[in-house]
């Protein structure tokens, strides 16, 4: 079976800072990957799609990257706002799979 | 503003029986495929099921095959998921979600479902 694994696992940082999370998957996939932001308490946002395609709404400063088993989610400039847990999520043939999580907490 | 509201979680005995619906607007429903994402408290995302957009074809994840039916009412923009036989594993906050691009475009709020004794 597909694994996907992000790291790091938990990621501090500050305001004004650049941030890479990593996806690695355990096979090579398709560019059918997707990055989202969860915050607690809240449903997940869809960031990012077919590995580096912003989605409508969603600041420019993500961006994703990747190919073959290894995809990036990074955010240029860290803001106040993006404080959260991102998820990296792979779809083939009928599955649907995601990373464990990245936790960007306030350094 | 396309939005989902997911309603019916409460806590249940291990054993019983539950349905969750999740109550679609702002978008032409039968266009798309609907899917059911859930999240034990303080872990990740795992995909449960998914309906295709005219209902025909249903998929779901290992862990709830056999035990859990996804069905949609396009008629009534409404979606569901029946889950039977149901395991202390299976508490979680439930999502219900749009598919698009390969993922999940738009979520509901989630509700939640608590298997105990």
């Amino acid at each position: 079976d597909l694994q996907m694994t992000q790291f790091p696992s938990t990621l501090s940082a500050s305001v004004g800072d650049r941030v890479t999370i990593t996806c690695r998957a355990s096979q090579t996939i398709s560019n059918w990957l997707a990055w989202y932001q969860q915050k607690p308490g809240k449903a997940p946002k869809f960031l990012i799609f077919k590995a580096s395609t912003l989605e409508s709404g969603v600041p420019s400063r993500f961006s994703g990257s990747g190919s073959g088993t290894e995809f990036t989610l990074t955010i240029s400039s860290l803001q106040p706002d993006d404080f959260a847990t991102y998820y990296c999520q792979h779809w083939d043939s009928y599955s649907w799979t995601f990373g464990q999580g990245t936790k960007v907490e306030i350094k | 503003e396309a939005q989902l509201v997911e309603s019916g979680g409460t806590l249940v005995q291990p054993g019983g029986s539950l349905r969750l619906s999740c109550a679609a607007s702002g978008f032409t429903f039968n266009y798309f495929w609907m899917h059911w994402v859930r999240q034990v408290p303080g872990k990740g995302l795992v995909w449960v099921s998914l309906v295709e957009s005219d209902g025909t074809k249903t998929v779901y994840a290992d862990s709830v095959k056999g035990r859990f039916t996804v069905s949609r009412d396009n008629a009534k923009n409404m979606l569901y998921l029946q889950m039977d036989s149901l395991t202390v594993d299976d508490t979680a906050v439930y999502y219900c979600a749009r598919g698009q691009w390969g993922g999940f475009d738009v979520w509901g709020q989630g509700t939640v479902v608590t298997v105990s004794s």
